[in-house]
């Protein structure tokens, strides 16, 4: 039973076009999300992240919306860059569960083309 | 500071064999995670430690084991390896409560059980 869901596991978009990466979570009681990016053969770097208390959190280029009441978040990339080729993996937390850490999504990998 | 680090990078195992993955950090981190992902899947938590001595399962600890002696390290045991495990492993670690914090990941150990 997955908790935090990525439907699409890829999408192509055109270099300085938007990508709008979606995700799903059944859990009410998550409190924080956060977005992170894979390249092949290393590990996850953290993108950025957003609490529930809040709807909205932008970081240049990245942004993340909130919307709780569908349990649904996205990320939006404007512009698209070919170095933001990579995988994107949304988590969620419960606050203050140690033994939860972060549950992911199985990730949507993401193509700009120049 | 070189971040997480994890070895080796890639290994075969027989089933039954036993080993090893070794992960050290150098941010003085107290909390440290080990991560499974299976090829088209997210990450899932297999143990975590909240400091040196203290460790706690996660979502899949079956057929694993860990320890945690001093804050840098916090190397996964695999006992008596089975096809399953095979797997791309991640070990991270965060300053504070995962929950709220973003976990630093390491480059991944590629695990191929025969």
């Amino acid at each position: 039973d997955q908790q935090v869901k990525q439907n699409s596991p890829s999408l192509s978009v055109q270099e300085g076009r938007i990508s709008i990466l979606n995700c799903d979570y059944t859990n009410s009681m998550f409190d924080y999300f956060l977005w992170y990016k894979k390249y092949p053969a290393e590990g996850p770097t953290f993108l950025i992240s957003i609490s529930s208390i809040k709807d909205k959190n932008e970081d240049g280029r990245f942004t993340v919306f909130l919307n709780k009441s569908a349990k649904h978040l996205s990320l939006h990339i404007v512009p698209s860059q070919p170095g933001d080729s990579a995988v994107y993996f949304c988590a969620a937390s419960e606050g203050g569960q140690a033994g939860t850490a972060l549950i992911f999504g199985k990730g949507t990998t993401l193509s700009v083309s120049s | 500071n070189a971040g997480v680090t994890q070895t080796p990078k890639f290994r075969i195992l027989k089933i039954g064999q036993s080993m090893t993955l070794q992960c050290t950090q150098d941010m003085n981190h107290n909390y440290m995670y080990w991560y499974r992902q299976d090829p088209g899947m997210g990450l899932k938590l297999i143990y975590y430690s909240v400091g040196a001595g203290i460790t706690d399962k996660g979502e899949v600890p079956n057929g694993y084991n860990v320890s945690r002696s001093t804050t840098e390290d916090f190397p996964l045991r695999l006992e008596l390896a089975a096809p399953s495990q095979t797997s791309v492993y991640f070990c991270a670690s965060s300053p504070t409560l995962a929950a709220q914090e973003t976990q630093y990941f390491g480059p991944g150990t590629r695990l191929l059980v025969l």
